[in-house]
């Protein structure tokens, strides 16, 4: 099982649609949970990070935290198609782990 | 959040020289930088971490004597391909941790 797991897509939603991104993760010990964006030819952006249960806004994004099902996720409200990129999640041990990435695609 | 630029941006280069990239954190001290390969379509693949004042720590698969790590400061640090091969052309990312990881633009190397 890889550390962490996500859907490869494409996650094609249409412009102004919420877009759901899913990550799940098998150390418990991980305390630090991180989204990244990466556009193509480009290196990740740092977008979200979240540390405790719950969920954390940051205008239109909002990261989701779940530890005991290990699941952090990331929504995406009012989706534009400058939003279309890669995005990777990653938990934080002695260094980061990367998911493989979920592409979405938004459509006007 | 923090600045991290790389040098060069990109890089062509014969069979069997070496190149360096240098990265550096721009606004905030880093004891911690990581080197990062990818390869197209590909997820980040962590090299090694980079510890100010002290040796790297590579990844399995990684060859500590083909890909030269110097974290001279807490500003500064330096990824050296040496006898590069077209087998080593990649994107090549560092980050600079001050809590939270922050990636430089990245350096493109094509080994010709």
């Amino acid at each position: 099982q890889k550390e962490v797991e996500q859907n490869s897509g494409p996650l094609s939603v249409p412009e102004g649609a919420i877009a759901s991104l899913n990550c799940t993760y098998s150390d418990r010990v991980s305390q630090s949970f991180f989204w990244y964006r990466q556009y193509s030819g480009k290196s990740p952006e740092l977008i979200m990070s979240i540390y405790s249960n719950g969920d954390k806004e940051d205008g239109r994004f909002t990261a989701q935290l779940n530890k005991a099902s290990q699941y952090v996720s990331l929504l995406i409200r009012d989706s534009q198609p400058s939003d279309s990129a890669t995005y990777l999640c990653a938990i934080n041990t002695d260094k980061l782990i990367f998911g493989t990435g979920t592409r979405l695609q938004v459509f006007p | 959040g923090a600045v991290v630029s790389q040098h060069p941006s990109w890089v062509i280069c014969k069979s069997g020289t070496s190149v360096k990239i240098e990265c550096r954190s721009l606004d905030f001290q880093a004891t911690t930088m990581f080197w990062y390969r990818q390869f197209p379509k590909q997820s980040l693949m962590l090299m090694a971490t980079s510890n100010e004042g002290s040796k790297a720590t590579y990844e399995q698969g990684v060859e500590k004597d083909k890909f030269l790590i110097n974290h001279a400061s807490l500003t500064l640090s330096t990824l050296t391909v040496t006898s590069a091969h077209p087998e080593d052309s990649s994107f090549y990312i560092c980050s600079a941790s001050d809590r939270e990881q922050f990636f430089g633009p990245g350096t493109r190397l094509t080994v010709l």
